[in-house]
């Protein structure tokens, strides 16, 4: 089946300093991907379509300047948290589509806890 | 209002008890129904997807989506513990890999040993 891998699993990082978020679909060619943020117990939450070659496009009350999307070729979508803040900690999940007509629906990475200290 | 509702429960049910999960939605313009499980920080994984209105059967899982009553449901079979996590539902109007999904808050399940 269809393969997002998503790395790092885990981060922990300093109050000010960036970290990057990679996302990889690894069987499949993925022109869009997506971020999605999910607090505890909550649902996801659409961040952003990252599409390939283009910007991305951000959902509302999203600061494109402090969540960075990159999305350089049909396989890789990166999300750079720049001067991270503590409220910036939360679960982050990529996601892309691959489908068949047995088999529609979204593949997620397995996400990515960022604590920011 | 939002687009999709979903009761985060919990829900906390006997192994062997037959599970069923809803959601409802208000845009008409939703034709691609699937439901996700996600386990505690992981992310989700897709478990059933239908089009349009009917039925779908896969194991011990049965979708139904009722598009005149804007309603699906997820229904599990002889639950098991390890079907303890939040079952997510999510729709979408286009068959496109552009089109957003929108999810409803998820239904977190316990099945009770």
């Amino acid at each position: 089946g269809a393969v997002v891998s998503q790395h790092p699993s885990r981060v922990i990082c300093k109050s000010g300093t960036s970290v990057k978020i990679e996302c990889r679909s690894l069987d499949f060619q993925a022109t869009t991907m997506f971020w999605y943020r999910q607090f505890p117990k909550q649902s996801l939450m659409l961040m952003a379509t990252s599409n390939e070659g283009s910007k991305a496009t951000y959902e509302q009350g999203v600061e494109k300047d402090k969540f960075l999307i990159n999305h350089a070729s049909l396989t890789l979508s990166t999300l750079t948290v720049t001067s991270a803040h503590p409220e910036d900690s939360s679960f982050y999940i990529c996601s892309a589509l691959k489908w068949d007509r047995a088999n529609y629906g979204y593949t997620f990475g397995s996400g990515t806890r960022l604590t920011v200290v | 209002q939002k687009e999709v509702e979903q009761d985060p429960g919990p829900l906390s049910v006997p192994e062997g008890a037959i599970v069923s999960l809803n959601c409802t939605y208000s845009n008409s313009a939703f034709q691609y129904f699937m439901w996700y499980r996600q386990y505690s920080r992981k992310g989700p994984e897709l478990l059933m997807y239908t089009y349009s209105s009917g039925n779908k059967e896969d194991g011990r899982f049965t979708a139904q989506v009722d598009k005149s009553s804007k309603y699906i449901s997820l229904f599990i079979r002889d639950s098991q513990p390890s079907d303890s996590a939040t079952y997510l539902c999510a729709m979408s109007s286009s068959y496109s890999s552009a089109s957003k999904i929108i999810f409803g808050s998820g239904t977190r399940l316990s099945i009770r040993p």
